[in-house]
């Protein structure tokens, strides 16, 4: 079946420090892919997505590239914030029949300090 | 409302009870969907309406859950007989179509603890 792996965390940096998440997925056919960002106390939040290889997928400074060559989508931004400080989700979705079953990662806490 | 409402925020009930849990999806969203995120397995998918339509309940645990949604808008998550494996938070999400699957609107979610 689908899956999806993330770099284990917890993840801390101090501000303006680069960051790399990374994220790996295993699916049949051509899966969507995305980032969800869960801050504290609020409910998950998409943060960027792709739908199809090579897309890059950008938001509040983040990006993603949907690699099929190496089944990834790496969450990178060049300079973190304390504002940042999450939990960063990956997923997919396989698209065809299987609308709305995401399948998600582990997530990984990010804790940036100033 | 602005958002995906959930109620209650928080449920702490006894080993046996049966619980419910309503989602309230942003308004004009046909497809509503139901996950759990627990500690130890993350974040899973239950169970996902188009409309009143359940085509997919692959994800309920077992058959003590069930989930309905009326007027094409609520949708309520049963637990019967609740275990302590039922401890979760549990996540409603609604998108404006169901090819806009992925792109999900979630709640801030129900807390369940089961004693």
């Amino acid at each position: 079946g689908d899956s999806v792996t993330q770099m284990e965390g917890p993840v801390t940096l101090s501000e303006e420090a680069f960051l790399t998440i990374n994220c790996t997925y295993t699916a049949t056919g051509y899966p969507s892919l995305f980032w969800y960002v869960q801050y504290p106390g609020e409910g998950l939040q998409l943060l960027l997505k792709a739908t199809k290889a090579d897309d890059k997928g950008s938001n509040k400074g983040f990006e993603a590239t949907y690699r099929k060559e190496t089944t990834s989508f790496h969450l990178e931004k060049g300079s973190v914030q304390v504002s940042d400080s999450a939990v960063y989700f990956c997923a997919l979705s396989p698209g065809g029949t299987s609308y709305g079953k995401l399948t998600f990662g582990q997530g990984t806490i990010l804790t940036v300090h100033p | 409302g602005a958002g995906v409402s959930q109620s209650p925020s928080n449920k702490v009930t006894e080993k046996g009870k049966d619980v419910e849990l309503r989602c309230d999806p942003i308004s004009g969203h046909t497809a509503l969907y139901w996950y759990r995120q627990s500690l130890g397995q993350g974040l899973e998918f239950l169970i996902y309406f188009q409309g009143n339509s359940a085509p997919d309940k692959s994800g309920l645990p077992s058959d003590r859950f069930s989930a309905e949604r009326t007027g094409g808008s609520v949708s309520t998550l049963t637990i019967q007989r609740t275990q302590q494996e039922d401890s979760a938070v549990y996540l409603c999400a609604s998108s404006l179509e169901l090819a806009a699957a992925g792109e999900l609107f979630f709640g801030e979610g129900s807390r369940l603890t089961v004693l």
